[in-house]
């Protein structure tokens, strides 16, 4: 059974700090994984989406990058800012489902100014 | 561009009470729809998908049924709620063709039942 791990729970940097955010999971039979953040009460935005083929996907300030292998996925943030304070959710899509996805718990992020 | 409209915002309903809640995509034509449950400190729970009117694929049994009369349009319902039900939910779309696409989510309903 596909388990999805993130760690830490909760993560608090001075602004201008670059981090890594982690997630592992269990099962290397992945379609993909994704990055998402979520603001307080808020819905979900996807950020990245690396497909199993893929080592790292960019966007911006954000790199994820996939480690299939060794059942993990990171993702860094550079030159963090306050506004970059969320929570990040890392969730994949087993290889034999085409809608189910495991969800990790969120690393909350808070960025100090 | 495409949007995700979900309401209402928050919700109180008393124990025993009905449920609605609907969601509407504009945009993009035969997405696969989603319904999600996001309790206190725990991950999401897919409840519901749909690819296409009419079709509704149930993730877990429960209280709860949903349905898609319109192929942007995807609703959550129940006759009676219970306390359990409480939580947040959130509507969600991607592209129908190839399960690579990523999600889109609404903003959520915070739902408390009392």
């Amino acid at each position: 059974k596909q388990e999805v791990t993130q760690i830490p729970a909760a993560l608090s940097v001075p602004e201008g700090e670059n981090l890594v955010l982690n997630c592992s999971f269990t099962d290397s039979a992945i379609y993909n994984l994704q990055w998402f953040r979520q603001d307080p009460g808020k819905g979900l935005t996807s950020l990245l989406l690396i497909q199993s083929s893929q080592r790292e996907q960019t966007s911006g300030r954000l790199n994820a990058s996939l480690d299939k292998s060794s059942g993990r996925s990171t993702l860094y943030i550079a030159a963090s800012q306050p506004g970059d304070s969320a929570t990040y959710l890392c969730a994949v899509r087993p290889g034999d489902s085409n809608y189910q996805l495991i969800w990790g718990a969120g690393t909350k992020l808070i960025i100090k100014p | 561009s495409q949007t995700i409209h979900q309401w209402p915002a928050t919700l109180v309903q008393p124990v025993g009470s009905p449920l609605s809640l609907e969601c509407t995509v504009e945009g993009t034509s035969n997405p696969n729809l989603y319904w999600y449950r996001q309790a206190a400190g725990r991950g999401l729970q897919l409840l519901f998908y749909s690819v296409g009117i009419g079709q509704i694929s149930s993730e877990v049994p429960q209280n709860l049924s949903a349905s898609r009369p319109q192929d942007r349009q995807f609703i959550l319902s129940s006759k009676k709620l219970l306390l359990s039900d409480s939580g947040f939910y959130l509507c969600a779309w991607s592209v129908r063709r190839g399960s690579d696409s990523p999600l889109h989510f609404g903003n959520g309903t915070r739902l408390t039942v009392t």
